[in-house]
């Protein structure tokens, strides 16, 4: 059965503060994606990778970075967390089909 | 104008009726998704079609290339089809493109 998971469900950070968001696939796919959820706007891209070391922005980058560093784990980071980043984070791995992970509900105060 | 404009936002249902989503698109695509999204996030792919038709037990799943225009059906509905169900295009190599959803309720 293949498997996206990410590192926390639930996270609150305070203002400021560097975060990192974990995610791992174990389907050996070569593209990963970060989204975010925001209600009455849907999914949008952040960030997404076709290959290690390898990085394109998406619709919404400002404000993020990520590492691609191995194949199957792909960290999405907030340099410094604001209360805007406030928002449901959601990694997928595809080669064709797209495979999310569960989600993280990030709360920055 | 988003690219991608799903319709009804909300839909509410007896058990057994048949459900239509209707999903449009206005830019080329190379493939378009069917995701379904259960309370508490996550997110299951349910087709992945570029052309004709697709069924997977109750579900079905259409598209019209020329029309850029998709449908997902339910048929015989149940309480736990209940979620929200969201249309994706693919414009380039795998990168998708999200309506945003339709929340669908199925009321026993």
């Amino acid at each position: 059965d293949v498997k996206v998971t990410q590192s926390s469900r639930y996270l609150v950070k305070r203002t400021g503060e560097k975060v990192f968001l974990e995610c791992v696939q174990d389907m050996d796919h070569e593209n990963m994606f970060w989204y975010r959820q925001d209600p009455g706007l849907g999914l949008r891209l952040i960030y997404f990778s076709y290959d290690v070391k390898m990085k394109e922005k998406g619709d919404i980058p400002e404000g993020y970075s990520v590492s691609r560093e191995k194949k199957e784990r792909f960290s999405l980071i907030l340099e410094s967390a604001s209360t805007n980043q406030t928002s449901m984070y959601l990694c997928a791995s595809s080669r064709a089909e797209q495979y999310f992970g569960p989600g993280t509900r990030l709360t920055v105060t | 104008k988003n690219e991608v404009e799903q319709s009804p936002q909300n839909l509410t249902a007896q058990e057994g009726e048949f459900i239509t989503i209707n999903c449009s698109y206005s830019v080329g695509i190379s493939a378009l998704h069917w995701l379904q999204q259960h309370p508490g996030g996550g997110i299951v792919s349910l087709f992945m079609l570029s052309s004709g038709k697709k069924k997977h037990g109750r579900l079905i799943a259409t598209i019209n290339i020329q029309e850029k225009h998709s449908s997902l059906h339910i048929t015989a509905s149940h309480p736990r089809d209940s979620a929200v169900y969201i249309c994706a295009v693919d414009t380039s190599g795998s990168r998708l493109t999200f309506g945003e959803g339709t929340q669908l309720t199925v009321n026993p």
